[in-house]
């Protein structure tokens, strides 16, 4: 297994469009977490996933913002009408149930 | 109070010193800590983690944790440039049972030749 892997690395799009992510996480972790960190700032929780279950999302989140985990594999971060504030990284990590996160290169976004 | 509070930096020290990276926090985080390395425009590397009051060690890394004071420490011995980074201190929330890190804003550390 070679780690958390996130696609793409890097995307530019226009305000009000629509952009998915990916992350597949390490295979025998069932924790998935998205985290969004912009300069100078620790990254900021986003969501949770145990398994394929959603079980917890920031109230700091828009509807804008939606994630999936089928069959607790890969999963997506979509932002629909993209903002300029939501320019940023955003980052995936993997956990077992006990020990600390090993992250993905994580995506970076710019709305323009 | 934040849960989560580090000093931002920059903290310069000459390469060979001891660097000495500071984290405070509230009592709405448990008592298990991780320590990431954040090279930039990279994503962060888990270096360390801590659970019990006291101090780790892992090479030239020592994890502190005094839990009487609140404050979590990370001390690098014999500091090399490419220690030169952002490190990020990271409890678990202690009102999750998710495993939800909560970061604080990172100190920037410079180890100058």
């Amino acid at each position: 297994d070679t780690g958390v892997s996130q696609d793409p690395r890097h995307k530019i799009t226009k305000r009000g469009q629509n952009v998915t992510f990916r992350c597949d996480p390490i295979s025998e972790h069932n924790r998935l977490y998205w985290y969004r960190q912009t300069l100078g700032q620790g990254p900021e929780f986003l969501t949770y996933f145990q398994n394929e279950a959603q079980l917890e999302k920031s109230r700091l989140l828009s509807d804008r913002f939606s994630a999936e985990r089928p069959k607790g594999s890969f999963s997506t971060l979509e932002i629909q009408r993209t903002e300029q504030g939501d320019s940023a990284m955003y980052l995936c990590a993997s956990s077992p149930i006990q020990g600390g996160y090993t992250f993905g290169s994580g995506t970076r976004l710019t709305v323009v | 109070q934040k849960e989560v509070e580090q000093n931002s930096g920059p903290l310069s020290v000459p390469e060979g010193a001891i660097a000495s990276l500071n984290c405070t926090y509230s009592d709405r985080v448990s008592q298990s800590f991780f320590w990431y390395r954040q090279y930039s425009g990279k994503s962060p590397e888990l270096i360390m983690s801590i659970y019990s009051n006291g101090d780790k060690e892992d090479g030239r890394f020592t994890a502190q944790l005094n839990k009487a004071s609140q404050y979590v420490s990370l001390l690098i011995r014999d500091s090399q440039p490419s220690d030169s980074a952002t490190y990020l201190c990271a409890p678990i929330l202690g009102s999750s049972n998710t495993g939800k890190l909560i970061f604080g804003q990172g100190t920037t550390l410079q180890v100058k030749p």
